[in-house]
């Protein structure tokens, strides 16, 4: 079946301009996470969507950071006013938190960003 | 909040040779512990996963072991191939943490042909 696919695959913008990045889980997951990822670097936990629960949004490095997810399946992560230090890869990853929680993460192939 | 570290950062090996990385975690509550495959320009993909009731899993060439007691678990790769090469990331996630895993930061593999 399709899995996590994320739109743009690439994105070049001006210092200054608002990004808007998105996420397509898999179908029927229940949690959605982004992470960024630096150049070389580990992911670093942005965001956190757990089927109407209200997210957990202990990772987000700024209030230019947001995201939405509507009706329990799309997300957008926005980022206002683009600073150089933004330019990473932004990781999407779907998962279907059983019972037990402990569900095996999948990743879309990441967008690009590159903030000139 | 949970705490992953792992090691080495970076790995060489000679085509053949095993590898190993390790990785420790510091909440006793992480009940469950995947390894993921990032290849150059890709997403991580799920290669293993162990969960706390074991204390070993093997997949063909490669295996996770766990010590509960001392809180770290490792990836083994035998008869590495160059096709092995990637960044290889751990993690570990709680039923307290609503499923939320926490990543060690990679280990960049290099398998030289």
């Amino acid at each position: 079946g399709a899995g996590v696919s994320q739109s743009p695959s690439n994105k070049v913008t001006e210092k200054g301009k608002d990004v808007e990045l998105r996420c397509d889980p898999i179908s029927g997951h229940t949690a959605l996470y982004w992470y960024r990822q630096s150049l070389g670097q580990g992911l670093e936990f942005l965001i956190y969507f757990q089927g109407n629960s209200a997210p957990d949004k202990s990772g987000l490095p700024s209030d230019r950071f947001s995201a939405e997810r509507t009706g329990g399946s799309v997300s957008t992560l926005t980022i206002q006013r683009t600073q150089q230090e933004d330019s990473a890869v932004y990781l999407c990853a779907s998962s279907f938190q059983g019972l037990a929680n402990q569900e095996t993460q999948y990743f879309g192939p990441g967008t690009r960003l590159l903030v000139l | 909040g949970e705490n992953v570290e792992q090691h080495p950062s970076t790995l060489s090996v000679q085509e053949g040779d095993s590898a190993v990385i390790k990785c420790t975690y510091s909440d006793s509550a992480s009940n469950y512990f995947p390894w993921y495959k990032q290849e150059l320009g890709k997403g991580p993909q799920l290669i293993i996963d162990i969960r706390s009731n074991v204390g070993e899993k093997k997949d063909q060439r490669i295996a996770v072991t766990l010590n509960k007691t001392a809180k770290h678990f490792s990836l083994h790769i035998t008869e590495t191939q160059p096709e092995d090469s990637a960044v290889y990331f751990c993690a570990a996630s709680s039923n307290t943490n609503a499923g939320k895993s926490t990543f060690g930061d990679g280990t960049t593999l290099t398998v030289k042909p």
